[in-house]
């Protein structure tokens, strides 16, 4: 069954610092990944997605995310965080027309 | 342009109420999503559109919910004889095609059901 796995429920990291956010997916194809960001009382914003072609896809507001298909993985990254990135962050994976989600990753940014 | 609305914002029904959600999803976008999100979770699929066939209710939780989409525009989700676990935010997305692309969300309502 298809399935997406965030192992941190929540990350804590210094303004400026850099930031990975994990994400592993079960899925028999080859799969359309997506990375959204959900800050509080919001919808749910796309950052990126993958498709196919270059591994290295990247987003809106300076994050990128690798696909790994060897390791089953679409991490997320930004070299440098701001205030403004706390927020909640969704991995999800398409099956048909569905989105199956991650639990979600809570971003907690230190001053 | 405008994207994905969603009404009420905020809806507080007592236990029993039936209550209507509705969504209008950004003009031209042929497919509809409709996902509930519990507290501290990802969102779970309820139901699926393509224009105005309901082509997927398999993650409605009961025949307590519905939804339709008669014109292939604005969709509607109604719960009959809410309950607590009810209680939630309701999500509508929308997307140009179907398979593999991005949907876009509007910003939910979230239903409390006292």
């Amino acid at each position: 069954a298809q399935s997406v796995t965030q192992p941190d429920i929540h990350i804590t990291v210094s303004e400026g610092a850099s930031l990975e956010l994990r994400c592993n997916y079960s899925y028999g194809a080859t799969p359309y990944l997506f990375w959204y960001v959900q800050s509080p009382g919001q919808g749910l914003q796309l950052l990126l997605k993958y498709f196919s072609g270059d591994t290295l896809v990247q987003g809106i507001k300076g994050f990128e995310a690798e696909f790994k298909r060897s390791q089953s993985s679409f991490n997320l990254r930004k070299p440098s965080v701001h205030w403004s990135d706390a927020a909640e962050y969704f991995c999800a994976v398409g099956a048909n027309y569905q989105l199956i989600w991650g639990a979600g990753t809570k971003l907690i940014i230190k001053p | 342009g405008a994207g994905v609305s969603q009404s009420p914002r905020y809806k507080v029904a007592k236990r029993g109420q039936d209550v209507a959600l509705r969504c209008d999803p950004i003009s031209g976008h042929v497919s509809l999503f409709w996902y509930q999100q519990a507290l501290g979770q990802g969102p779970e699929f309820l139901t699926y559109f393509q224009n105005e066939a309901q082509l997927d209710k398999s993650g409605l939780p009961s025949d307590r919910f519905f939804a339709e989409r008669p014109e292939g525009s604005v969709s509607t989700l109604k719960i009959q004889r809410t309950q607590q676990e009810d209680s939630a935010v309701y999500l509508c997305a929308s997307s140009s095609r179907g398979a593999g692309t991005e949907q876009y969300f509007g910003p939910g309502t979230r239903l409390t059901v006292t």
